[in-house]
């Protein structure tokens, strides 16, 4: 395993439409992220799931995000009726937790970045 | 909220110098820190992490941390043109979802 993979890398999109991107984290780690990430700031979370349960979703994100991580494995985010400040790199991490302790490194895929016209 | 605060830059050095960037936190719970870092158009690069107050050393990286006063820096030695990227420092709290600061730009000028 090389590492943490997305697809599409890229995508361009027309307002209204929908979007699904998928990620595919390292296999052992049972940890997996969202993170949104706009030019000037760092990566914004979005939502994670341990294993195959959803556990935290940021209050910022909106009714139109979803994410979903079927069998623990890959995960998909889809973005229903894009607006254009939706326009960003969607990024996708993953870490292996180990109970009882504070390690939490994220290791990150190389993000797909979506344009809404 | 949990913030972390960087300055955003640009931060300049000549090739050789030592680059100091800087982070301070607002979560006094706070138990993991991270520096990754962050190439144009690339996704971000874990370079090191520390846990314990004080410092820690990996090659020419050097991340130090004072929890007293929540702040985290990380040191660049013998700086080269390559070391020219965005630094995120990101912080940890008890739930280990970690925060991102906006990042500090380097620039190692020849």
């Amino acid at each position: 395993d090389t590492g943490v993979s997305q697809d599409p890398r890229h995508k361009i999109t027309k307002r209204g439409q929908n979007v699904t991107f998928r990620c595919d984290p390292i296999s052992e780690h049972n940890r997996l992220y969202w993170y949104r990430q706009t030019l000037g700031q760092g990566p914004e979370f979005l939502t994670y799931f341990q294993n195959e349960a959803q556990l935290e979703k940021s209050r910022l994100l909106s009714d139109r995000f979803s994410a979903e991580r079927p069998k623990g494995s890959f995960s998909t985010l889809e973005i229903q009726r894009t607006e254009q400040g939706d326009s960003a790199m969607y990024l996708c991490a993953s870490s292996l937790e180990v109970r009882d302790t504070s390690y939490n490194e994220q290791f990150f895929g190389p993000g797909t970045r979506l344009t809404v016209l | 909220q949990k913030e972390v605060e960087q300055n955003s830059g640009p931060l300049s050095v000549p090739e050789g110098a030592i680059a100091s960037l800087n982070c301070t936190y607002s979560d006094r719970g706070s138990q993991s820190f991270f520096w990754y870092r962050q190439y144009s158009g690339k996704s971000p690069e874990l370079i090191m992490f520390i846990y314990s107050n004080g410092d820690k050393e990996d090659g020419r990286f050097t991340a130090q941390l004072n929890k007293a006063s929540q702040y985290v820096s990380l040191l660049i030695r013998d700086s080269q043109p390559s070391d020219s990227a965005t630094y995120l420092c990101a912080v940890g709290g008890g739930s280990y979802i970690p925060t991102f600061g906006r990042g500090t730009s380097l620039i190692v000028h020849p």
